[in-house]
């Protein structure tokens, strides 16, 4: 199963909203609404920010949100703020009873 | 709250074998599914495999289906990852984490080196 495809980085300035795709196939992302979201700052374990392609867990605010069209997942999140910046990383679940994340983007708050 | 510690880092030659403990706290540990994922330094997460502690039944990833195994005590809430035949692409941090298809907390990590 090959990796989720994620643009390597993403940029924006304080206040600001900015979009990541993340493009995988009908065999995951495509056929199940299975996507996940994390954010990951250096030296810490991921953190889960959206399941189930839109949910937020407990405690993640609302300025995250997610969505898919097709086989591409997307995560927004609007009115960055300098805690923002981090690794973002996707997720699916697939036809083999699998997980396969994405490559990762980094998020940089100007 | 749900806590998730993980045995501390390892220093292994290649062709040895690694297991690595993770043991849970704060809810009932047969409710949850419990996933191994590693991430070499400066790549992504890679899903290796996870295991139901109530029905027994484990997953694993194709790459590592063969030198894997997931196994848990319910006894004692651990579970553990052992990877066997290592060479130096295994050099890694290693997570265990809570869920089935998607991880809502995560252990802090274990790093495996694996270096001669």
């Amino acid at each position: 199963q090959s990796a989720l495809i994620q643009p390597a980085s993403v940029s924006g300035s304080p206040g600001q909203s900015i979009t990541i795709s993340c493009t995988g196939t009908s065999s995951d992302i495509g056929g199940y609404n299975s996507v996940s979201w994390y954010q990951q700052h250096p030296g810490k374990a991921p953190k889960l920010m959206i399941h189930d392609v839109s949910d937020r867990p407990s405690g993640i605010s609302n300025r995250f949100s997610g969505a898919k069209s097709g086989s591409t997942a997307s995560l927004t999140i609007s009115g960055l703020q300098a805690e923002d910046e981090a690794h973002y990383y996707c997720s699916s679940y697939t036809n083999i009873n699998t997980v396969v994340f994405g490559g990762g983007t980094k998020l940089t708050v100007l | 709250q749900v806590q998730l510690v993980q045995s501390g880092a390892e220093v292994k030659k290649p062709g040895a074998s690694v297991k690595v403990s993770c043991k849970t706290s704060g809810y009932t540990f047969a409710n949850s599914h419990i996933t191994w994922v590693r991430q070499a330094p400066g790549q992504g997460p890679e899903w290796m495999g996870r295991t139901s502690p109530y029905y027994g039944d484990t997953n694993y990833d194709q790459k590592f289906q063969d030198r894997v195994t997931v196994t848990t005590d319910t006894s004692t809430m651990t579970a553990y990852m052992e990877l066997r035949s290592l060479t130096s692409d295994d050099t890694a941090y290693y997570f265990c984490a809570t869920g089935r298809n998607w991880f809502d907390t995560w252990g802090q990590g274990t790093l495996v080196t694996v270096s001669s």
